[in-house]
């Protein structure tokens, strides 16, 4: 079993939609999670950070952990074209030093 | 503004040749890292250090080697470089909270 999983996509969804990206991780006592953004030919770039069950809104973006279900999510609402992006879910491995571990992206592609 | 920076954006490189990508932080991280990304694969970890000297294998270190003289720099190296390591190279480095990129090394070994 992969370690972080997710829907390659591509995902499409119109200008204004809620997008709703999902992560699945296999290591229980993981502590740490990421969603980064990654445009074509660019480097990733963070978007949220979680360390809670339950979620977290900053802006558009709402990240939502389940630590017993081992899944998390990132809801972005009023969608935009400019985030057609590559979304990364991330895994922190440790609490010393943050090993990340990187799921394969899912390519999401907003509408005009 | 925090910057990761890499040597070269695009490198082609012969069969067995030796290889240098090199990594220069300017936020005074203790960890830093090199990840290749493939597509379908995403970013798989190849070396890390905590610590100047100091180095931890990723999951898919075979034919790389990592050197860390300094602490704002983090080399990684192609022993002898070969056709499938043609890949794209993402160095970062992190504090607890957040990875930073630099630009990324398109390296096409022929």
């Amino acid at each position: 079993q992969k370690e972080v999983e997710q829907n390659s996509g591509p995902l499409s969804v119109p200008e204004g939609a809620i997008a709703s990206l999902n992560c699945t991780y296999s290591d229980r006592g993981s502590q740490s999670f990421f969603w980064y953004r990654q445009y074509s030919g660019k480097s990733p770039e963070l978007i949220m950070s979680i360390y809670s069950n339950g979620d977290k809104e900053d802006g558009r973006f709402t990240a939502q952990l389940n630590k017993a279900s081992q899944y998390v999510s990132l809801l972005i609402r009023d969608s935009q074209p400019s985030d057609s992006a590559t979304y990364l879910c991330a895994v922190g491995r440790d609490n010393y030093g943050q090993n990340f571990v990187f799921g394969p992206g899912t390519r999401l592609s907003v509408l005009p | 503004d925090v910057k990761v920076t890499q040597s070269s954006r695009y490198l082609v490189k012969r069969t067995g040749e030796k290889v240098f990508l090199e990594c220069v932080q300017d936020m005074d991280h203790e960890n830093m890292f090199w990840y290749r990304q493939d597509p379908g694969l995403g970013l798989r970890l190849i070396y890390f250090s905590y610590d100047v000297k100091m180095k931890e294998k990723g999951d898919i270190p075979e034919g790389y080697s990592v050197s860390r003289e300094k602490k704002e720099r983090f080399s990684l190296i192609l022993e002898s470089a070969s056709t499938n390591q043609t890949s794209m190279y993402l160095c970062a480095s992190s504090s607890r909270d957040e990875a930073f990129f630099g630009q990324g090394t398109r390296l096409t070994v022929v």
